[in-house]
């Protein structure tokens, strides 16, 4: 079965600098999307970047990339510049690329910004 | 943008008692799901459906949940008799496509007393 662990319960940066979330993943699979959603106080969960597995490029979203190692099966967010907005749970989560394509999250990171 | 949306947004009920919460999930779609997010806890998966059937179900769903999609364009997740620990936030999700990502609506907080 595959499962998904970020180890950072609580993370905190200062505005404007970068801070990294780290995630890590098992599956047997070769193929397969990862995600990271923020979800702020109103808790909408919302996409902020997805890899695909068979892409050797990371994603990048603005201030947003990621550090996708395939093999060991790590998946981390740095987020750049970091804004007062950006405090937020963050949930890491895997998908198949195969089968019901449903979401396997992480417990979270909460991730504050400090003036 | 199109999006998913759900209703209530907050529903309290007594334990025991029926509840139905809807979801409408973009219109072209064809994969829809379920997911439960107990208060400081992860997202964890509920149910999916797919062609008018459940195609999967988590360990959590169990008999007292039940799902439909009676029109064509909403989805519902009827719990038949609610437990305490049924309180959670409830989201319910669509895809279009497999290579596509899951947008998810903003979610059902679900209180039982």
């Amino acid at each position: 079965a595959q499962t998904v662990t970020q180890s950072q319960p609580e993370m905190s940066v200062q505005e404007a600098e970068t801070v990294t979330l780290s995630c890590t993943y098992d599956t047997s699979e070769s193929d397969y999307y990862l995600f990271w959603y923020k979800q702020p106080p109103s808790r909408q969960m919302i996409l902020v970047i997805r890899q695909e597995a068979y892409k050797q490029q990371n994603a990048t979203e603005n201030r947003f990339s990621v550090n996708f190692q395939k093999a060991a099966k790590s998946f981390s967010l740095k987020i750049s510049d970091s804004q007062l907005g950006d405090a937020a749970m963050y949930f890491c989560a895997y998908r198949r690329m195969t089968g019901t394509y449903k979401y396997i999250f992480g417990t979270g990171t909460r991730l504050k910004v400090l003036a | 943008e199109p999006e998913v949306t759900q209703t209530p947004s907050h529903q309290v009920t007594q334990m025991g008692q029926e509840v139905i919460l809807r979801c409408v999930p973009i219109s072209n779609h064809l994969y829809f799901y379920w997911y439960r997010q107990i208060l400081g806890q992860k997202v964890e998966f509920l149910v999916s459906f797919y062609n008018n059937e459940i195609s999967e179900k988590s360990e959590i769903f169990d008999d007292q949940f039940s799902v439909e999609r009676p029109d064509g364009s909403n989805f519902t997740l009827k719990i038949r008799s609610t437990k305490l620990e049924d309180s959670a936030m409830y989201f319910c999700a669509s895809l279009a496509v497999p290579t596509d990502t899951q947008y998810f609506g903003p979610g059902t907080r679900l209180t039982v007393l």
